[in-house]
């Protein structure tokens, strides 16, 4: 079956580590996309990528930082420099017209112990 | 840039009640507009998208939600709520930037279902 698989669903992070979230897709989607949910705030968005070797900062790019090495893989760094971290992120991938609907893993829980 | 709006972040009715989950939205241009609903600690998933056309749209699990240009709105609606329903919900607008699209999601409703 296709979709958007992200792994782990629960992560730890001691301060001052980097963690890495993987996130794979099998739709051949081009577009790929990560957010950060915290309650009450919706889904903020921290990188795109439209295509392979490119991606761009989302609105809270500060302490994160991606790749985009191949079209079914967008792994998601969350780096010492990341002062609140703790979170529920969620990847998504589309086609790159803005009139298909994304499509979401069931998210990684990130908790900073 | 584009942005939406959901008023009010947490609404309740009652099993068999009208469900009206409100969306307004902020473009120039005729935007791409979505709704998504999520259950606890899981992704979103997508309950019905407005493109171009027909103006109400239908989606899964009975809701649909109609696109009213005049008054820049997308609001959800469901005839009668089954406590299934209970989850959060997402409004979300379709972002053409510099040639990229992006998504931007409302901040959600929670609704509740009371038996």
């Amino acid at each position: 079956d296709g979709g958007i698989t992200q792994s782990p669903k629960y992560l730890f992070r001691k301060e001052g580590q980097n963690v890495t979230l993987s996130c794979e897709q099998n739709l051949n989607h081009d577009a790929m996309y990560w957010y950060r949910q915290d309650p009450g705030q919706g889904l903020r968005l921290i990188y795109y990528s439209q295509i392979v070797n490119d991606f761009q900062k989302g609105d809270i790019a500060e302490g994160y930082s991606v790749s985009r090495e191949k079209k079914e893989s967008f792994p998601l760094t969350v780096t010492s420099a990341q002062k609140n971290p703790t979170a529920f992120y969620l990847c998504a991938s589309t086609q790159s017209a803005g009139w298909t609907e994304a499509f979401f893993g069931q998210g990684t829980r990130l908790t900073v112990v | 840039a584009q942005s939406v709006t959901q008023l009010g972040s947490h609404v309740s009715v009652s099993e068999g009640a009208l469900v009206l989950l409100r969306c307004n939205y902020s473009s120039s241009v005729p935007p791409y507009l979505f709704w998504y609903v999520q259950y606890p600690n899981q992704g979103l998933q997508l309950l019905l998208k407005y493109t171009t056309g027909a103006t109400l749209v239908k989606g899964i699990n009975g809701f649909e939600a109609e696109f009213k240009k005049s008054e820049t709105s997308f609001h959800l609606t469901k005839p009668s709520a089954h406590m299934s329903d209970a989850a959060e919900y997402f409004c979300a607008v379709s972002d053409r930037t510099s040639g990229t699209y992006k998504y931007i999601f409302g901040t959600g409703t929670r609704l509740k279902v009371l038996a």
